[in-house]
């Protein structure tokens, strides 16, 4: 059984780096073509995909983001950690971390989520 | 940058057939991927690879592509079908994830 699991602060202050982790079970992101992502939604918005680590070690990020975040490389067997840099009350949101399960031929979906976890970006 | 584009919204009678469209660029080269969102919770992946069904998923949402248009079909509306519809795909070159901007249905 697969299960995901988001954790990190509920507020944080402008300009401050935002540091979230993803707690997973039931799979190993050793396992060829599994991933682990993360993708946020503002409330009352639209999903929005931030970043991606795969079995291989690849990274992907959005590149909007791409500048502020960060999956370090020390993530441990079952913990995935995301940074956000120079938070902002826009990226206020509920931060979801996935599972994904990658391949050349179909590119990447995501067949499991975490509950989510919100984000408030205030002074 | 490369966006999927959604009608905001699509209303529908209970037993009627709604279907819901996600129009992109590299939608012939990329599959697509449909996601349910209800009120209050994670979204659940509905259809992968254009067409697939996880496990658990009623046979009454189907998917459909045709040219740069990807389509999801529900047939026979339940009114728990009530919810935000995502779609779901990749840039041409298959870097990037993009979401579509959702897609509200209602059930009259």
């Amino acid at each position: 059984q697969i299960t995901l699991k988001e954790s990190g602060p509920t507020l944080v202050k402008p300009t401050q780096t935002l540091t979230l982790t993803c707690t997973f079970s039931g799979f190993s992101l050793s396992t060829s073509g599994v991933g682990v992502g993360w993708i946020r939604q503002p409330p009352g918005k639209a999903l929005e995909w931030l970043a991606l680590i795969y079995w291989n070690d690849g990274k992907r990020y959005s590149p909007s983001l791409k500048s502020r975040l960060t999956i370090p490389n020390d993530s441990s067997k079952n913990q995935v950690v995301l940074t956000m840099t120079n938070m902002d009350p826009v990226d206020t949101a509920t931060y979801y971390c996935v599972h994904n399960y990658y391949s050349s031929s179909w590119g990447d979906y995501f067949d499991y989520w975490g509950q989510g976890t919100l984000v408030t970006v205030s002074s | 940058s490369y966006e999927l584009t959604q009608p905001p919204s699509v209303s529908v009678s209970p037993g009627q057939t709604a279907r819901i469209t996600c129009s992109g660029d590299a939608l012939p080269k990329q599959y697509g991927h449909w996601y349910q969102q209800k009120p209050g919770q994670a979204p659940v992946l509905l259809l992968y690879k254009d067409s697939e069904r996880p496990s658990g998923i009623p046979e009454r949402f189907s998917g459909s592509t045709s040219g740069t248009t990807v389509t999801l079909t529900i047939s026979g509306v339940q009114a728990e079908d009530e919810a935000d519809y995502y779609c779901q795909s990749a840039d041409s070159s298959g870097t990037y994830v993009v979401f579509g901007g959702g897609t509200k249905l209602t059930v009259l």
